[in-house]
C-alpha cells in the first residue's frame, strides 16, 4: 500500500517559474525523502528531512515537513527544462529502513 | 564508483519460463533493496536485506518471488514460472542508510 501521496498528480509550468509539489502520509515517520525519476531512468535521493526538522534547503529546493498534518512540501525555484520529471516522496517509518514510495508528481517545465 | 549496477537492462521471456535479475550494489554499502515500478502500483517494495541478510520480504508477492544476497557485492531475485503480471520495471538500490541509490532498472516483459 502507498504511504505517501503526492499532490498535484502533474504539473505543467513556464521556465523560470516556481514548482510545489505536496506530500501526505499515514503514520508516523522517522524521515521523509523526495526523490527525482527522469523518464526511463532510476531514480535519485534529492534530499532527507527527519521528523525533528522543519525545513531544509539544497540549492535550488526547499522542503518543509509539518508532522501535526503528515505532510511535506517540495519547491523548486526558477525551474529550468531540465526538472521535467517526476518527483516522489518516500518515508521511513519503524525501526528499521523500510523506504515506502508515494504515487509521484509529473513535472513539467516548458521553455 | 559505477553506481548500482543491474543485469541484464531489457528481458522478454515466455510464460512460465524462469527469470533471473541481478544486482551489484556500491561498494560499501550495507542495505540493498528490490522494488518494482509499474503504472497501476507504482513503487513496490519486493525486499531488502541488511548486511546480506533479509529484514523484510512482505512484499514479496508470492512463493514465485525469491530474492539471495550471498554477499556483500552481488544480489539476485529470481521468478519461477513468470506470468505475465510480473512485468514491471524491476529496481535494486543499495544505501549507507540516508538515502537510496537506484541502478537503472530491468524492464521485464513476459509475453
Amino acid at each position: 500500500s502507498q504511504q505517501g501521496e503526492e499532490d498535484p498528480q502533474a504539473l505543467s509550468i513556464q521556465e523560470g517559474e516556481n514548482a510545489t509539489m505536496n506530500c501526505s502520509y499515514k503514520t508516523s515517520i522517522n524521515n521523509l525523502q523526495w526523490y527525482r525519476q527522469n523518464s526511463g531512468r532510476g531514480l535519485v535521493h534529492l534530499i532527507l528531512i527527519r521528523s525533528n526538522e522543519r525545513e531544509k534547503h539544497s540549492g535550488r529546493l526547499r522542503v518543509t515537513l509539518d508532522t501535526s498534518k503528515k505532510s511535506s512540501s517540495l519547491l523548486i525555484t526558477a525551474s529550468r527544462a531540465a526538472d521535467t520529471a517526476s518527483y516522489f516522496c518516500a518515508t521511513v517509518t519503524g525501526g528499521g529502513n523500510k523506504l515506502t514510495f508515494g504515487t509521484g508528481t509529473q513535472l513539467k517545465v516548458e521553455l | 564508483d559505477a553506481g548500482v549496477i543491474q543485469s541484464p537492462r531489457h528481458e522478454v521471456t515466455e510464460m512460465g519460463q524462469e527469470v533471473t535479475l541481478r544486482c551489484k550494489p556500491i561498494s560499501g554499502h550495507d542495505y540493498l533493496f528490490w522494488y518494482r515500478q509499474t503504472m497501476m502500483r507504482g513503487l513496490e517494495l519486493l525486499i531488502y536485506f541488511n548486511n546480506n541478510v533479509p529484514i523484510d520480504d512482505s512484499g514479496m508477492p508470492e512463493d514465485r518471488f525469491s530474492a539471495k544476497m550471498p554477499n556483500a557485492s552481488f544480489s539476485t531475485l529470481k521468478i519461477q514460472p513468470s506470468e505475465p503480471r510480473d512485468s514491471a520495471v524491476y529496481f535494486c538500490a543499495s544505501s549507507l542508510g540516508q538515502g537510496l541509490y537506484f541502478g537503472p532498472g530491468t524492464r521485464l516483459t513476459v509475453t
